[in-house]
């Protein structure tokens, strides 16, 4: 059973970095992709990128790039999100997904960016 | 980028109502489209994938069908608890995209 469990929420100030993880269970991790996607508050689903751990070469969508980061370590079979120069805008739930044979999303991770 | 255009924003119907809601890609996908439900507060659930297979422990009146760029989310006969926002999204290429929502109310 295919299984992904997010860190904790956080609170950060505008100008810092959050970075969350997802641990992955169920499959095989190197095989199956990763994505990161978020949703602020009263707002819709946004992909931000995602990894294939065999290959660790990320893809990022153009809105995110030079300030996202999506990392994996197939030790743990964990990959991370890291966000830097966070914004207000910033504030929304991340949720990492994986497609084995259907989308499994994780619980979520609220990142709070506020002074 | 895929374009996904979901149809309508909102909905507005009564229980034991038939529901569709429609999604069109701005290319072709292959069949690579799945459907959620989401409340308030809870992580997108999934009900279905590759366009017509229902999701683990979803129940039947939710269907999904296909015909070419046009996807459709059927719910045969609306329950109270169907009351939320459905979302569909591509996955036929690495840069997912996602419908806009549609809110149902009942």
């Amino acid at each position: 059973q295919v299984q992904l469990v997010q860190s904790g929420a956080e609170v950060k100030d505008p100008g810092s970095s959050v970075k969350v993880s997802c641990r992955a269970s169920g499959g095989s991790f190197s095989s199956f992709a990763i994505h990161w996607v978020r949703q602020a508050p009263g707002h819709g689903l946004e992909w931000m990128g995602g990894i294939i751990p065999l290959f660790d070469t990320p893809d990022y969508s153009q809105k995110f790039q030079g300030r996202v980061s999506i990392t994996t370590d197939k030790a743990t079979t964990t990959a991370y999100l890291e966000l830097t120069s966070l914004k207000s805008d910033d504030t929304a739930v991340y949720y990492c997904v994986r497609i084995v044979t259907f989308p499994t999303w994780g619980q979520g991770t609220l990142v709070t960016v506020s002074s | 980028d895929i374009q996904m255009t979901q149809s309508p924003s909102t909905l507005s119907a009564s229980v034991g109502d038939r529901v569709t809601i429609t999604c069109r890609a701005s290319q072709n996908i292959s069949g690579w489209l799945a459907w959620y439900q989401q409340k308030p507060g809870k992580a997108p659930n999934l009900l279905i994938y590759r366009a017509s297979s229902l999701g683990n422990g979803v129940p039947s009146r939710f269907s999904g069908s296909a015909s070419g760029t046009e996807f459709t989310l059927t719910i045969s006969s609306l329950q109270p608890g169907d009351s939320a926002t459905y979302y569909c999204q591509q996955y036929n290429i690495f840069s997912w995209t996602f419908g806009q929502g549609t809110k149902v109310e009942i």
